[in-house]
C-alpha cells in the first residue's frame, strides 16, 4: 500500500514568517498534487508536479518534486491569514490514474494576524 | 456554476439504517469518486467510475454500495450504518485529457457530514 506522510502536522506561525510543508512517501508516483481546504468546503487544486525535480511557483507559494518522485514540498513566503487552511498532498500511484489519488493526512496552518 | 453537487450535506443516523448519499456534476465527466475524510487521516478513496455502467473499489470499501448508470450520477449506499462510518464524505469528478487518460485536478463538492450513533 502506497502512503503519504506530512509533516507538520499543524503549524501555527505569525503573519510574514515562511514556512515549509512535507509530503514523503517510498514509493514513486506519477504525479503528485497540492490541495488547499477551507473549513466546510472540499479541497481546490493548487499545483500539479510531473517531473522528478520539478518547480512550480504560484504567488508566493513554491512547489518542488523529487527528484525519484517520492517527496515534495510546499514553501510559502511571507504567510498571510489568507494562507490559513487544511494543506493536502496527493499522489497518483500510476500515469492516467489520478482519480483515485492517495492523499496525505494534511498539514492545518494558522496564520495569525 | 454548479460543478459538484452533493446532498444532503448534513445527516445523522441510528446504527443499522441504510442511506444514500447523492452527488451529481454537470461538467461531463468520465471519472468520479468517492472519498471519506476523518480526522488525522487525509481523504481516503471508497469507491470509483472511470464511465457510466463501471465501478471498482478503493482503499476502504466494505459497507458500501455504489452505481453509475449515468454520466451525471454517482450515489454512494451505505447499506447497515455502523458508528465506524461518521466521518465527511466527499464527491469528486476529473476528466479524461486529449491523450486518454486522466488530466489530474479532482473537482470535489462541499462534503456530506454523516453521524452514526
Amino acid at each position: 500500500t502506497q502512503l503519504l506522510e506530512q509533516s507538520p502536522q499543524f503549524l501555527s506561525i505569525q503573519e510574514g514568517e515562511n514556512l515549509t510543508v512535507y509530503c514523503n512517501s517510498s514509493s514513486v508516483f506519477s504525479s503528485l498534487q497540492w490541495y488547499r481546504q477551507e473549513p466546510g468546503e472540499g479541497p481546490v487544486l493548487l499545483v500539479t508536479v510531473v517531473t522528478g525535480g520539478e518547480v512550480k511557483k504560484l504567488k508566493r507559494l513554491t512547489f518542488q518534486f523529487g527528484d525519484a518522485r517520492k517527496d515534495s514540498s510546499l514553501h510559502i513566503t511571507a504567510a498571510q491569514p489568507g494562507d490559513t487552511g487544511l494543506y493536502l498532498c496527493a499522489g497518483a500511484p500510476r500515469r492516467g490514474s489520478s482519480y483515485k489519488l492517495i492523499f496525505g493526512s494534511g498539514t492545518r496552518l494558522l496564520v495569525r494576524p | 456554476n454548479a460543478g459538484v453537487t452533493q446532498t444532503p450535506k448534513f445527516q445523522v443516523l441510528k446504527t443499522g439504517q441504510s442511506m444514500t448519499l447523492q452527488c451529481a456534476q454537470d461538467m461531463n465527466h468520465e471519472y468520479m469518486s468517492w472519498y471519506r475524510q476523518d480526522p488525522g487521516m487525509g481523504l481516503r478513496l471508497i469507491h470509483y467510475s472511470v464511465g457510466a455502467g463501471i465501478t471498482d473499489q478503493g482503499e476502504v470499501p466494505n459497507g458500501y454500495n455504489v452505481s453509475r448508470s449515468t454520466t451525471e450520477d454517482f450515489p454512494l449506499r451505505l447499506l447497515s450504518a455502523a458508528p465506524s462510518q461518521t466521518s465527511v464524505y466527499f464527491c469528486a469528478s476529473s476528466y479524461r485529457s486529449g491523450t486518454g487518460r486522466a488530466t489530474g485536478e479532482l473537482f470535489f463538492g462541499e462534503g456530506s457530514r454523516l453521524t452514526v450513533l
